[in-house]
């Protein structure tokens, strides 16, 4: 069974900095690319980040390009965000998300999602 | 960046009848090398992680019952409930996988009239 299992989230200053943890279970973590996606209170949903399965390609929303990085970590079957210089705007619940393709590459649908982690940027 | 907007943004069908809800893009999602639209639809639940539904614009998720339906191609896209069930109240949203950005519609509340 597939799991999706986000950490980290937590009431961080603006300016502030955070590190997400998605860890993954019940599938090749290595062949599937994975996504981050959030929804701020409220509202629909935002695409942050893609990597692709080997951890070599990483692509942004203009949004996070320069404060947040996505990164993995295969052998511990884990998937991460750091967020860096956080705003207000950033204050969601962020979801982790899989690719179902297993070649690794992206450019999918989104077919397992974990239950999100809250981050809430305010002073 | 492909933007993606769906109508109408909300609805009220009563129970057993037909709900749809549109989706257009902004420019094509349909990848002339392999012919498929890269357009997907989710069913979000109050509380609940997003579930995808359609994938491929028409290919329905396994476990996803047969009255949900997708149709549409290039820039024009439909989602189908037919025979609406209570269960079947929650925000449904199209996004695009063609080009990152992937893209999000802004969402269609369903409720039961």
């Amino acid at each position: 069974e597939v799991q999706l299992l986000e950490s980290g989230g937590d009431l961080v200053q603006p300016g502030g900095s955070l590190r997400l943890s998605c860890a993954a279970s019940g599938f090749t973590f290595s062949r599937h690319a994975m996504t981050w996606v959030r929804q701020a209170p409220g509202k629909g949903l935002e695409w942050v980040s893609v990597i692709t399965g080997s951890g070599v390609t990483t692509k942004y929303a203009d949004s996070v390009k320069g404060r947040f990085t996505i990164s993995r970590d295969n052998s511990k079957s884990t998937l991460y965000l750091q967020m860096n210089s956080l705003r207000a705007e950033d204050t969601a619940v962020y979801y982790c998300a899989k690719d179902p393709d297993t070649t690794g590459y992206s450019y999918n649908h989104f077919d397992y999602w974990g239950q999100g982690t809250l981050v809430t940027v305010s002073s | 960046d492909i933007v993606m907007t769906q109508s109408p943004d909300s609805l009220a069908v009563s129970l057993g009848e037909r709900a749809t809800i549109n989706c257009k893009s902004s420019q094509s999602v349909l990848y002339s090398s392999n012919n498929k639209n890269f357009l997907a639809w989710y069913q979000q639940k109050p509380g609940q992680p997003p579930k995808v539904l359609i994938y491929w614009a028409s290919t329905r998720e396994s476990g996803v019952p047969d009255r949900f339906s997708g149709s549409g191609s290039g820039t024009d896209f439909t989602l189908t409930i037919n025979s609406l069930q209570a269960e079947d109240v929650a925000v449904y949203y199209c996004q695009q996988y063609y080009s990152t950005p992937y893209t999000f519609g802004q969402g269609t509340k369903l409720e039961i009239k």
